[in-house]
């Protein structure tokens, strides 16, 4: 079925290190693959995003890797901030011509002063 | 820009009343929105996907006849809650998609749902 697994739940990180979320999609024919920041209260914002034709894709402190064989993809932030703090979420596209997105369980990100 | 507006933002109702929450593309043309649910500290769990002019697509174990989705223009969708009861207390947030872009999803500001 459509799944996505996001590890880890929560990660602390001291500020100016770097912070590295990692989702598993389980569909082979999913081709868009977004992250969202969303802090406490507020919605979802797209942060950055890939598609499948692309490997690496990556926006000052922030990229995302994709691994297609093994339906990997990855969220890295460097020189992390206290604003850096926030849920994380990863998703994948599935479904055709819906192209519906679903949803990893989320990172809370710490980052420490 | 891509704005998407929700409302309302919070609404406190009675058990067994129903409840609308509307979601609309402010600055583009929506063909298909999507709704979420978001318990406490979890993640967004899609309910349905939206269609202009068509039925909505509900996920399994969503009760179509509970969760009432229309979306009658490329602007707006509503989300109706029917007979509400406590356990439908959540947080709602919908999403659209550009027309013809089938990628990037802008979302809604979410409704707070509290069924007393």
């Amino acid at each position: 079925g459509e799944n996505v697994e996001q590890h880890p739940s929560t990660l602390s990180v001291q500020e100016g290190d770097s912070a590295v979320i990692k989702c598993t999609y389980s569909d082979s024919a999913s081709n868009y693959f977004p992250w969202y920041k969303q802090e406490l209260g507020k919605r979802p914002q797209l942060i950055i995003d890939i598609r499948s034709n692309v490997g690496e894709k990556k926006d000052q402190r922030i990229a995302v890797t994709l691994n297609k064989t093994a339906k990997h993809f990855s969220l890295h932030i460097t020189e992390t901030q206290p604003e850096d703090s926030a849920v994380y979420f990863c998703a994948a596209s599935y479904g055709g011509a819906t192209n519906k997105l679903i949803f990893g369980t989320g990172t809370l990100l710490a980052v420490q002063p | 820009g891509a704005v998407v507006s929700q409302h309302p933002s919070r609404v406190i109702c009675k058990s067994g009343t129903s409840v609308k929450i509307e979601c609309r593309s402010l600055d583009f043309q929506a063909t298909t929105m999507f709704w979420y649910r978001q318990f406490p500290k979890q993640s967004l769990m899609l309910m349905a996907t939206s269609n202009e002019g068509s039925k909505a697509t509900y996920e399994q174990g969503v009760e179509k006849d509970k969760f009432l989705i229309n979306h009658a223009s490329l602007t707006l969708s509503t989300l109706t809650v029917t007979s509400a009861h406590p356990e439908d207390s959540s947080f709602y947030i919908c999403s659209a998609r550009r027309f013809k872009q089938r990628t990037e999803a802008f979302f809604g500001q979410g409704t707070r749902l509290t069924v007393v």
